[in-house]
């Protein structure tokens, strides 16, 4: 099963606060897992990725936490500021790579001012 | 240094026509992907390549080919296109082997192809 499942689909966040963003996989034989993020307009940029080998990583204000016996990773963004309003995409990729990244649906943030 | 480069932004295309997108990769970037964005599957890998090889091939129907030249650019060929195809197609360069897991991709902006 190579299907990875984000939510939500959407989040409002008051600015300051902290957005947390969660994605579930099901192929075991995952061993990457990144972050995107896309404006209007332009293509995905990679935010953070981890491998399962760690619980999390941290860059910044962007935070990745892993639960491998729980098939589960999040991306946590603290300080949320009207900048980071955008879409969020988790995905994933065996380093068989044999299906390039799979993607989660997004997740379409917006940081109230 | 220069991003992804895509070619053309914008393309409007008629039923059963066919169609070539454009990459230009990151300078030494060897491996190039392609993906297809839309709202209701999001994205979707279509193929990747590495050393003018495709190493990998997403589940897309024969009518979506590609290659990628000896200094790395690449190009998509969509033939008999389809209502459905209207998509935005991106590309992503990579420095690793294995795209995507050793190295992060880069994505160009994209294309966006419009069918009627």
């Amino acid at each position: 099963q190579q299907q990875v499942k984000q939510s939500p689909q959407s989040l409002i966040v008051q600015k300051g606060g902290i957005s947390i963003i969660n994605c579930a996989y099901e192929n075991t034989a995952f061993d990457y897992f990144p972050w995107y993020q896309q404006f209007p307009g332009k293509g995905p940029a990679l935010l953070i990725a981890i491998r399962p080998d760690v619980s999390e990583k941290k860059e910044g204000r962007f935070t990745i936490s892993f639960n491998k016996s729980a098939k589960q990773f999040s991306l946590h963004i603290m300080d949320s500021q009207p900048g980071d309003s955008a879409t969020y995409f988790c995905a994933a990729r065996s380093g068989g790579g044999a299906d390039g990244l799979t993607f989660g649906k997004g997740t379409h943030l917006i940081i109230q001012p | 240094k220069a991003g992804v480069t895509q070619t053309p932004r914008y393309l409007i295309k008629t039923r059963g026509q066919q169609v070539t997108l454009s990459c230009s990769p990151i300078s030494g970037h060897r491996s190039v992907s392609w993906y297809q964005q839309t709202p209701g599957q999001g994205l979707q890998f279509l193929f990747e390549y590495f050393s003018e090889t495709q190493r990998n091939k997403g589940n897309f129907p024969g009518r979506f080919s590609g290659r990628q030249f000896s200094n790395s650019r690449s190009e998509m060929n969509v033939s008999t296109l389809e209502l459905g195809d209207s998509a935005l197609y991106l590309c992503a360069s990579s420095l690793g082997t294995v795209p995507g897991t050793n190295y992060g991709y880069t994505f160009g902006s994209g294309t966006r192809l419009t069918v009627v």
